[in-house]
């Protein structure tokens, strides 16, 4: 299976700040990447596919890049329904595996 | 605007069995693969398993393969999850949702439904 390590597992900022959010994968996985957002008792939202695309009606302010193994997951400038768990997810290869999450909190 | 609702959710014993259906709407159903993603308490997203759209083929996490099926009913717009041989691990939000794609390839989850609460306790 393919391991999803993502970090931090958890970050405190400020609205207006720039979070910066990583994923490493153990194996190539091209660019067959996907990043949600949860927020406690609501559905995950998908947010990015294929690294970098954003999902329709997703604002600009949330970017991904990468490529093969590392892949990195940026709000540009952190409004405050941003705060939420993010996740990475690989689909090159079955089982899907998700990374652990990052806790974006308000500092 | 596709809409998935999961049901069946409920308090168990361990051992016993369970059934989670999902109701969708508002898109083709029968044209794609479909999943099953669960959160236990406290923890991360996990993928549990996915069936293609026209319901031929299956793939589990390895954490239910064996105890879990998967299956869906194209004429109801409805997916199912049939989990037997339950664990306490196996306590967990389980959302249903729509994959991305439309062919034998799984490209993950594009639409979730709300969740449904399975615990397991004696």
């Amino acid at each position: 299976d393919i391991q999803m390590t993502q970090s931090p597992s958890s970050l405190s900022a400020s609205v207006g700040d720039r979070v910066t959010i990583t994923c490493q994968a153990s194996q190539d996985i091209r660019n067959y990447l996907n990043w949600y957002q949860h927020k406690p008792g609501k559905a995950p939202k998908l947010l990015m596919y294929d690294a970098s695309i954003l999902e329709g009606g997703v604002p600009s302010r949330f970017s991904g890049s990468g490529s093969g193994t590392d892949f990195t997951f940026t709000i540009s400038s952190l409004q405050p329904e941003d705060f939420a768990t993010y996740y990475c997810q690989q689909y090159d290869n079955l089982p899907l595996t998700f990374g652990g999450g990052t806790k974006v909190q308000i500092k | 605007q596709a809409q998935l609702v999961e049901s069946g959710g409920g308090v168990v014993q361990p051992e016993r069995s369970l059934r989670l259906s999902c109701a969708a709407s508002g898109f083709t159903f029968s044209s794609y693969g479909m999943h099953w993603v669960r959160q236990a308490p406290g923890k991360g997203l996990e993928w549990v398993a996915v069936t293609s759209y026209d319901g031929t083929r299956k793939h589990y996490g390895n954490s239910v393969m064996g105890r879990f099926t998967i299956s869906r009913d194209n004429s109801k717009n409805t997916l199912y999850l049939q989990m037997n041989s339950l664990r306490p691990e196996d306590t967990a939000v389980y959302y249903c949702a729509k994959d991305r794609g439309a062919s034998y390839f799984f490209y993950g989850m594009e639409v979730w439904g709300q969740g449904t609460t399975v615990i397991v306790s004696s």
